[in-house]
């Protein structure tokens, strides 16, 4: 069965970077692009880019350009969103989430909390 | 301001049926296809309908989805407690260059 595993949650000060992890298994790691979204406490999905694990082409949300990177390391099927210059607003739940190449975002990671604090 | 657009929140009695809908443009729902996502609380999204109408394997058959123009809706029929949860509507924005999601909807059962 598909299964998205996220490491786990992060306290971070303002002006550092966080990276996050997404492991992926019961699927070719290859085969589906990851996105990652992000839910601040109470609101709703924010989108902030997409990496297509194959060649590692990715696309960034205009918010977050120059501020997140997103890489993967196939010999581990582990995607990776770093996101840098860290503020107060950027407290959230981060989700990794695979998608369909052309198609609909399926399966979702369970989430990291991120807590970017002084 | 989300780029689609949800009403915050809906509400119904068990068995009801109950619609949520979402208003989006020609450049994300008027050319893409529209998934739906189920949130319970302290949980991750689940897909319920994906490419407008297609339910995956597991998702019960109460949940359907259409797409008309530029505006989506999903209907919940046979209302039951446990679907009281946040539903999100999402679809790739040709403009944007990206996802974007709808604000998310509360549904209550009363």
């Amino acid at each position: 069965q598909v299964q998205l595993v996220q490491s786990g949650a992060e306290v971070m000060k303002p002006g550092a970077s966080v990276k996050v992890s997404c492991k992926a298994s019961g699927y070719t790691f290859t085969k589906y692009d990851f996105n990652w979204v992000r839910q601040a406490t109470g609101q709703g999905l924010e989108w902030l880019g997409w990496m297509n694990p194959n060649n590692g082409n990715t696309g960034y949300a205009q918010k977050f350009q120059g501020r997140v990177t997103m890489t993967r390391d196939t010999s581990i099927n582990t995607a990776y969103m770093e996101l840098s210059s860290l503020r107060s607003e950027d407290t959230a739940v981060y989700y990794c989430a695979r998608a369909e190449r052309n198609g609909d975002i399926d399966y979702w990671g369970q989430g990291t909390l991120v807590t970017v604090s002084s | 301001q989300s780029v689609l657009t949800q009403p915050p929140s809906a509400s119904g009695t068990p068995g009801q049926r109950v619609i949520i809908s979402c208003s989006g443009s020609s450049s994300n729902i008027g050319s893409n296809y529209v998934s739906w996502y189920q949130q319970l609380p302290g949980t991750a999204p689940k897909v319920l309908i994906y490419r407008n109408n297609q339910r995956p394997s597991g998702a019960p058959d109460r949940f359907s989805g259409s797409k008309s123009g530029t505006s989506a809706s999903l209907a919940i029929s046979g209302l039951r407690s446990e679907d009281e949860a946040d539903y999100y509507c999402a679809g790739w924005d040709d403009r944007l260059n990206g996802w974007v999601f709808g604000g998310g909807t509360k549904l209550t059962v009363l």
